[in-house]
């Protein structure tokens, strides 16, 4: 079974400070792995996919198969960087997005 | 082009009736998933439609229902409510089936 863990169900940094949203998997296949983002009062819209190894509003994540992780890293938090975020992972042969729990992110002035 | 729109917003149901919540995805999208939203459990796969065909099922009773139509709107049907079912109810449409899918704002569903 395909599951995903979030640690942390709340996150809080200052701006200007690094932040890492910690994001661990199991699934026995080849993950695809994504991260989408919530804004407050807004839909729930992708950030970026493992695939594509973008940079989204200067998030990065890699992924590690080693340590089952993918995790979402940001140099320099912004204060509009405050959202929920959540990781998720698709399995391709069942077609469906296993989410994880979410971690809701608080950037402080 | 417009979004994903779900309709209602919001609904208030009493335990035991039954509810239909409709989904329209972006102008050619095919695929339409539907996920249910709460506190406790997260985001939790419901279904996924594409060319009105549905592919997978998540871990949720057959109370639970979908179908689409030949123009990609999705309904689903939950039946015979129980309160556990209160929960914001999130469609996203895409392409094709796959996880990079816009989502709309949710039907937020109360059972009373």
């Amino acid at each position: 079974a395909q599951r995903v863990t979030q640690p942390e169900k709340l996150l809080s940094v200052f701006k200007g400070a690094p932040v890492e949203l910690k994001c661990n998997y199991s699934y026995s296949g080849s993950p695809e792995l994504f991260w989408y983002v919530q804004y407050s009062r807004q839909r729930l819209q992708l950030l970026l996919r493992h695939i594509s190894r973008e940079s989204i509003k200067g998030f990065t994540a890699d992924l590690n198969k080693g340590e089952t992780s993918f995790h979402l890293k940001k140099p320099f938090a912004q204060e509009e960087d405050s959202a929920m975020y959540y990781c998720a992972l698709y399995n391709t042969n069942a077609g469906k997005s296993t989410f994880g729990d979410g971690t809701t992110l608080t950037v402080k002035p | 082009k417009a979004g994903v729109t779900q309709t209602p917003r919001y609904l208030i149901k009493t335990r035991g009736q039954q509810v239909t919540l409709s989904c329209s995805p972006i102008s050619g999208h095919r695929s339409v998933s539907w996920y249910q939203q709460t506190p406790g459990q997260g985001l939790q796969f419901l279904f996924e439609y594409f060319s009105e065909t549905q592919r997978n099922k998540g871990n949720f009773p057959g109370r639970f229902s979908g179908r689409q139509f030949s123009n990609s709107r999705s309904e689903m049907n939950v039946s015979t409510l129980e309160l556990g079912d209160s929960a914001l109810y999130l469609c996203a449409s895409s392409l094709v089936p796959g996880p990079e899918a816009f989502f709309g704002q949710g039907t937020r569903l109360t059972v009373v």
